[in-house]
This record gives structure tokens, sequence and C-alpha cells, in this order.
């Protein structure tokens, strides 16, 4: 069955990075372009970043675009999100997804998910 | 580009159905056949429900069902079960992104 693992999640202060890692089983990842979405606490979802199925295409949300770095290692199913210069407004639970129908910035849908990764960004 | 528009909460009786709604623009949900619906009781990561406005995943129950009129898409939960209470989350491909509404809290009294 389709799992992704979402790690690297944690406590950093305003300006300081992390990198969120997902691996991926149960289906041929490398055939299938992935995304990053976030749910601030008690909030509602928000796409932030994806990537092609073979690397060559990403796209971010502008609330990221600059500070967020989206990456994969198809020889080892896992996918990355590299966060610089994070703010407040970025805390979030952060999921890695399974995309369809992606093009131009925007994908058809999601069709499975991580159980996601707390960032919180707190002095 | 703003959020879709969910009611913020519906609430039914077991065995009873409700809808959700879900509103946006002739940019987004009137333009496109390309609605989801997402699933997420307390704690637990997005389940896919329904996608391509009406189109149920392997494994979803047929008391789900989605529509849409105009610029509004809706979910329909029938036979209600305790089991389906959760948040659900909307979301349209739109021309430049991909929106997701803000989702509503299904409370099965």
């Amino acid at each position: 069955q389709v799992q992704l693992v979402e790690s690297g999640g944690g406590l950093v202060k305003p300006g300081g990075s992390l990198r969120l890692s997902c691996v991926a089983s149960g289906f041929t990842f490398s055939d299938y372009y992935m995304s990053w979405i976030r749910q601030a606490p008690g909030k509602g979802l928000e796409w932030v970043s994806y990537i092609s199925s073979s690397g060559s295409t990403i796209y971010y949300a502008d609330s990221v675009k600059g500070r967020f770095t989206i990456s994969r290692d198809n020889a080892k199913n896992s996918l990355y999100l590299q966060m610089n210069s994070l703010r407040a407004e970025d805390t979030a639970v952060y999921y890695c997804a399974r995309s369809r129908g992606c093009s131009g910035g925007r994908c058809y849908y999601f069709d499975y998910w991580g159980q996601g990764t707390l960032v919180t960004v707190s002095s | 580009q703003s959020a879709l528009t969910q009611p913020p909460s519906v609430s039914g009786s077991p065995g009873q159905s409700v809808t959700i709604s879900c509103t946006g623009t002739s940019s987004d949900v009137g333009s496109y056949n390309r609605v989801s619906w997402y699933q997420q009781p307390p704690g637990t990561a997005p389940k896919l429900m329904i996608y391509d406005v009406s189109n149920r995943p392997s494994g979803v129950p047929d008391r789900f069902s989605g529509s849409k009129s105009g610029n509004t898409a809706s979910l329909t939960i029938s036979g209600l079960q305790a089991e389906d209470e959760a948040d659900y989350y909307c979301s349209s491909y739109t021309s430049s992104s991909t929106l997701f509404g803000g989702g509503t809290k299904l409370t099965v009294l």
C-alpha cells in the first residue's frame, strides 16, 4: 500500500532553516509528481510546492518563493523541502502528497498524503 | 486568489444526509471540473474522498458523492455514520494555482 512518511520538523527560530524529508513506498516514486502542502494550527490547507517526476519542473506558492527549495532523489524514493529564512507564519504541519494532473503551478488533486511533520517557528 | 468558501460547520444525525458546499468563482470552480474533497479526522492526515467533481477513489464508500453547479461544488454524505465525523476540505484547480477551502467541521449528533 502507498505510504508517505515525513520527518525533519521541529522548533526553529525566526530566520532559521530546516530540511524536511518524505520517504515513499508502495508505488513507483519516480513516476509521480509530488507536492508539499501545509496546515497552520487550526487553519486550512495551503499548497506550498510541487516537483515533477524527474525533478525538472518545480513550482512554488508566492508565500514561500525564494525561501523554500523542493527536491527529490528518485533512487532513494525521497522528497525534500529545504526551508530557509523561516518566519512565524511558516508554522504549520507540513504534508507530502502524491500529486495528479500537475501543470503550470497547479494540480488536479492529491491522492495520498503522509501523516505530516510539525514545524514551529518561534523565538 | 482567495480561498474557496465553505460553511464552518454542519451536523446531522446517524442515517441522515448532509451536504457541504464549496463556493468559488468563475476563475476556479466555475471554469474547471477539477474539484476534489478531502476528509480529515482529528489528528490525522487528509484523505482524498472525491476527485474531478464526482469521482470516488477506490475504497471510498458510495455514501459520498460530489456535484457542481456554476461556481459552487457540493459534497453529500448519505446514511451518516459516526465515523464520518471529521473536517472536510474542498479544493479546486485554477488558472494559476490549486486552492483549498477553509474547511467544514462535520459533527454527527
